[in-house]
């Protein structure tokens, strides 16, 4: 059961672009939203989180998006670098009282090209 | 602080054999978690402990897989016997979050990558 899903699955970008990726969740009881940035041979890091009281969250050159109302959130890269090409993950975590479980999207691969 | 650390990195079996995946969480970290990455898609929960109890092991397929933590420090993974379709990245993770407190920052390893032929 998918209970996050995300998209696109791939993405083309040049340097200096915003590349875009957005995520949508069915289950209302979700009150957490990390991204999470993966490179090759590597385990997801957590890049950016947001809950939702907060309609959008900025760090660095990463902003969070959140539509409470429609259930979507969405990660933009702004002046995307080389060093961004990764793949992005997002994901919705219950509340701490059921126990904090992780659920993560399909994931985005971003190609930023120089 | 030293991060989460799995051990083998790679490992080809076949069939029918078993295999066993080890974690060493970061120090102090209550919350592990071992989740299965399959080439392409998103993470996919197999097992959490809070501590060296388990709180979640809904998607663990436990005719085959099974998992301990031991004095709620390491943890580890087995199959037995494994199927074609284990073939996958085995990623353990580790948060310092007590059950039914706060946010859910997760670390992770660099994941152990499993091929079964």
């Amino acid at each position: 059961q998918q209970q996050v899903k995300q998209s696109p699955q791939s993405l083309i970008v040049q340097k200096g672009g915003i590349p875009i990726i957005n995520c949508a969740y069915e289950n209302t009881a979700f009150d957490y939203f990390p991204w999470y940035q993966q490179f090759p041979g590597k385990g997801p890091a957590l890049l950016i989180a947001i809950r939702p009281d907060v309609s959008e969250k900025k760090e660095g050159r990463f902003t969070i998006s959140f539509n409470k109302s429609a259930k979507q959130f969405s990660l933009h890269i702004m002046d995307s670098q080389p060093g961004d090409s990764a793949t992005y993950f997002c994901a919705a975590s219950r509340p701490p009282a059921a126990g904090n479980k992780l659920t993560f999207g399909g994931g985005t691969r971003v190609l930023v090209k120089p | 602080e030293a991060g989460v650390a799995q051990s083998p990195r790679y490992k080809i079996i076949e069939k029918r054999q078993s295999v066993a995946f080890w974690c060493n969480p970061i120090s102090g970290h209550a919350t592990l978690y071992w989740y299965q990455q399959i080439l392409g898609q998103g993470p996919k929960l197999l097992i959490q402990f809070q501590n060296n109890g388990v709180v979640d092991d809904s998607q663990l397929p436990k005719d085959r897989f099974s998992a301990e933590r031991l004095k709620g420090v390491d943890s580890t993974l087995k199959i037995q016997p494994a199927k074609l379709e284990d073939s996958a990245v085995y990623l353990c993770a580790s948060s310092p979050n007590q059950w039914g407190k706060g946010n859910t920052e997760a670390f992770f390893g660099q994941g152990t990558r499993l091929t079964v032929v």
